[in-house]
């Protein structure tokens, strides 16, 4: 398995279920991001943790949990979601940590599409 | 604080022509600029990046991208469109961040319409 996975592809949920998404990136990197894909919308980050400590939490509603118990994995718990939630969610690796930000790229999973009924 | 703008939800050529995808940047020091395209159901792929060496930035399959800091932009173009080349394209920004990650502010995204 190389670059960024995430599981599942698709969720379906309603509103009182607890779920979580996964992803994990076979890169070696330092840093992870969750970012929101709505349709006609930006992206929009959500978090990023970098050595595995949060460092950019954008002001995203608690029923949204990220936990990131190694730099290879990242989860993202959800929990008494709303309709508008339903969305593309996206997992992004990148080397941070150490790395020169002048080359730090992004490398993205193929993403969540979640369903919140 | 950094942003940018495409200009252009939705970009239609002809297979063969010309493809031109604008972007225009908002950074309070030198920028970082980079596109990325995303496919249907799938992440975001980078295409190029800018990393204040030359200003004319050659990517994969044949796009390439000018940083023009008198303008304040970062166009994306292809000679030759391939129906391929139909995705989402989104233009992004940074201005680094010391001693840790790497946050990019994204564009909209332009959507690259092909036909035949």
């Amino acid at each position: 398995e190389t670059g960024v996975t995430q599981t599942p592809r698709h969720l379906v949920m309603g509103m009182t279920n607890k779920k979580s998404l996964k992803c994990e990136q076979h890169l070696g990197h330092n840093a992870m991001y969750w970012y929101k894909q709505s349709a006609k919308k930006p992206l929009e980050l959500m978090f990023v943790y970098s050595l595995e400590e949060r460092v950019e939490n954008n002001s995203v509603p608690s029923r949204f949990s990220p936990e990131c118990p190694n730099s290879s994995h990242l989860f993202l718990h959800l929990h008494t979601l709303q309709p508008e939630d339903s969305a593309l969610y996206l997992c992004a690796s990148s080397q941070g940590g150490t790395g020169e930000p002048s080359t730090d790229t992004q490398y993205f999973g193929p993403g969540t599409r979640l369903t919140v009924l | 604080a950094q942003s940018v703008t495409q200009l252009g939800s939705h970009v239609s050529v002809s297979e063969g022509a010309l493809v031109l995808l604008r972007c225009n940047y908002s950074s309070s020091v030198p920028p970082y600029l980079f596109w990325y395209v995303q496919y249907p159901n799938q992440g975001l792929q980078l295409l190029l990046k800018y990393t204040s060496a030359a200003t004319l930035v050659k990517g994969i399959n044949g796009f390439e991208a000018e940083f023009k800091k008198s303008e304040t932009s970062f166009h994306l173009t292809k000679p030759s469109a391939h129906m391929s080349d139909a995705a989402e394209y989104f233009c992004a920004v940074s201005e680094g961040v010391s001693g840790g990650s790497y946050i990019p502010t994204f564009g909209r995204g332009t959507s690259l319409i092909v036909h035949p």
